[in-house]
């Protein structure tokens, strides 16, 4: 079965880096664009942008131009997130989130949310 | 970008009621609409895709409908398992978008 397992919470201070992971299993890796969606307190899911997963080229929506990083590990089938000089305001839950077969962009897997909580 | 506006944004009925929630598109989407519910502390899960589509092992008393900007999600008998927010989704074009949620709690 198709499973998105992402890496654990993470407490940051503002300026620093956090790289969130997103492992993915039961199905081709390639096959399917990965997206990203943030979630802040209290607030519904945003849509970060995608990385087409066979080329590696990352789309971000306006608003995560900049700090946000979308990557690639094909050979262990894991995207990653890297968002840098971090700010208070991107505390949020971050989800990865894979298009469902045949209806690309609608989400019909997702990983369990990581926690960034950032303070100082 | 395509604005998504949710009406309401919150309601409360009882085990049994028949329950819709709207989703208007800031411009035409055809058909491209999602509906996902999100439990507390959980992601959110696919309930329709394709506007009218019933995603697999979701209940048949979830259905959606609706085309080019004004979709609906109907629950036609509602069960205490089915509070949560519920989202509609645009994908038809970039970038994505959401509604702002409507939050359903059983009296």
């Amino acid at each position: 079965q198709v499973q998105l397992e992402q890496s654990g919470s993470e407490l940051k201070k503002p300026g620093a880096s956090v790289k969130i992971s997103c492992k993915t299993s039961g199905y081709t890796f390639t096959t399917y664009a990965m997206n990203w969606v943030r979630q802040a307190p209290g607030q519904g899911p945003e849509w970060m942008g995608w990385i087409n997963t066979n080329t590696g080229n990352p789309t971000y929506a306006q608003g995560f131009k900049g700090r946000f990083v979308f990557s690639l590990d094909t050979s262990v089938s894991t995207a990653f997130l890297q968002i840098s000089s971090l700010k208070a305001e991107d505390t949020a839950v971050y989800y990865c989130a894979r298009d469902r077969p045949y209806y690309s962009g609608s989400f019909g897997f997702w990983g369990q949310g990581t926690l960034v909580n950032v303070s100082s | 970008d395509v604005q998504m506006t949710q009406s309401p944004s919150s309601l409360s009925a009882s085990v049994g009621d028949r329950v819709t929630i709207t989703c208007r598109a800031s411009q035409g989407i055809v058909s491209s609409l999602a509906w996902y519910q999100q439990k507390p502390g959980k992601a959110p899960e696919l309930l329709v895709y394709a506007a009218s589509r019933l995603e697999s092992g979701v209940p048949s008393r979830f259905s959606g409908s609706g085309s080019g900007t004004d979709h609906t999600l109907t629950i036609s008998s509602l069960q205490p398992e089915d509070f949560g927010i519920y989202y509609c989704q645009q994908y038809y074009t970039i970038p994505r978008t959401f509604g702002q949620g409507t939050k359903v709690e059983i009296k």
